[in-house]
């Protein structure tokens, strides 16, 4: 069973940064796309960055595009999401989701349960 | 990178179908067969019910159902039952490895 757990959300004031992770077991890490998902408060979906199993190219939404990278340690198991110049409105729950395959996307499943990240001063 | 329009909520008694429609353009719906649906209950977190427009994932009663039609993408709930009362969002693929995400429709079961 695949399994996804994110950490490293928190309180930050605005213009701070925060580091996630998201530890993934059950699978052969390297063959799978990555993604970030968040949801602020109440609100909906948003999808954030992706990244292709070899790390090789990444994917940003305009909102956090020259602020926030993607990457991945496959050795590790795990997804980074480096979040710079952090705005109120990042305020969310951000979650790691698995894409299809190595090369593709087209899919967020599983998700993790993801962390929540606040800015606020 | 607009979202994509879904009602806000769609409502049906026990046993009823429902479906949700989700409207894009070109540039995505449209332009794609990358249409996924995500249900997601209160607290909870996402789960695929829908890929690739109409493919249903290992586990997903087959009560769940989504095609397209231009750049409007649909799920359709047959045989609504209590559990799925969720809220439900679309996502499809936009081009240049960008996605979107519809606002989300809330499905209550009467």
């Amino acid at each position: 069973e695949v399994q996804l757990l994110e950490s490293g959300g928190g309180l930050v004031h605005p213009g701070g940064s925060l580091r996630l992770s998201c530890a993934a077991s059950g699978l052969t890490f390297s063959n799978y796309a990555m993604t970030w998902v968040r949801q602020s408060p109440g609100k909906g979906l948003e999808w954030v960055s992706s990244i292709i199993g070899n790390g090789g190219r990444m994917f940003y939404a305009d909102s956090v595009k020259g602020r926030f990278t993607i990457s991945r340690d496959n050795s590790k198991f795990s997804l980074y999401l480096q979040m710079d110049s952090l705005r109120v409105e990042d305020t969310a729950i951000y979650y790691c989701a698995k894409g299809k395959s190595a090369g593709a996307v087209d899919r967020f499943d599983p998700w993790g349960q993801g962390t929540l990240v606040t800015v606020s001063s | 990178q607009s979202a994509l329009t879904q009602p806000r909520s769609v409502s049906g008694s026990p046993g009823q179908s429902v479906t949700i429609f989700c409207s894009g353009t070109s540039g995505d719906i449209g332009g794609y067969n990358l249409v996924s649906w995500y249900q997601q209950h209160p607290g909870k977190v996402p789960k695929l019910m829908i890929c690739d427009v109409t493919m249903r994932p290992s586990g997903v009663p087959d009560r769940f159902s989504g095609s397209k039609s231009g750049n409007t993408a649909s799920l359709t709930i047959s045989g609504l039952q209590a559990e799925d009362e969720a809220d439900y969002y679309c996502c499809s693929y936009a081009g240049s490895y960008t996605w979107v995400f519809g606002g989300g429709t809330k499905v209550t079961v009467l």
